[in-house]
């Protein structure tokens, strides 16, 4: 069975310092990862997705992960965040047609 | 930008009645999901749908919940009677295929009372 666990429920940090958002998952078959971001009072929205080729995956606001299949990790990185980052992130894995997502972390950006 | 729509935002709601969440899928999108957030847990599958049937659906989804696309553009999930435990934040999803990325609304929360 797949399954996926984000290993810190909240993170606060400092603006412009840099995060990480740690996640794990357990899966015998290929897998497909995401990051879903929810912002204050609004719904999920996807940040970045690993399916296939390059390890390396980047959203346009400036958040990547690595999807390393060793280590059976997905960490969201940024290398410096603004207040304006404040919000839930969820990693998750799809298994056929449906997504299971870890607990998500509530990321806290302070000026 | 094309988006998922449901309604109501908020619903409350008397232990035992009935609730009817609504969605309005992304137009040319032909999977349909349903998840919920309980307070302070993870974001649950419930189910999904395609081709006008459950696709697929979680242990959760028991017979008191039903989906229903009741025209070309809806897609709701019925709650026949709720309880307090009911209660929490329901996400619809629709994707353009099985296997591509879902696009989720901005959810309706319910509260049992």
């Amino acid at each position: 069975a797949q399954s996926v666990t984000q290993l810190d429920s909240q993170v606060p940090v400092f603006e412009e310092a840099p995060v990480e958002l740690r996640c794990n998952y357990s899966s015998s078959v290929s897998v497909y990862l995401f990051w879903y971001v929810q912002y204050p009072n609004q719904g999920l929205q996807l940040l970045l997705k690993y399916l296939s080729g390059s390890t390396l995956v980047k959203s346009i606001n400036g958040f990547e992960a690595e999807f390393n299949k060793s280590q059976t990790s997905f960490h969201l990185r940024k290398p410096s965040v603004h207040i304006s980052d404040t919000a839930e992130y969820f990693c998750a894995v799809r298994r056929g047609g449906k997504l299971i997502f870890g607990q998500g972390t509530e990321l806290s950006v302070k000026p | 930008e094309p988006e998922v729509t449901q309604t109501p935002s908020h619903q409350v709601t008397q232990m035992g009645q009935e609730v009817i969440l609504r969605c309005v899928p992304i137009s040319n999108h032909l999977y349909f999901y349903w998840y919920r957030q309980i307070l302070g847990q993870k974001v649950e599958f419930l189910v999904s749908f395609y081709n006008n049937e459950i696709s697929e659906k979680s242990e959760i989804f028991d017979d008191q919940f039903s989906v229903e696309r009741p025209d070309g553009s809806n897609f709701t999930l019925k709650i026949r009677s709720t309880k307090l435990e009911d209660s929490a934040m329901y996400f619809c999803a629709s994707s353009v295929a099985r296997d591509t990325e879902a696009f989720f609304g901005q959810g309706t929360r319910l509260t049992v009372v």
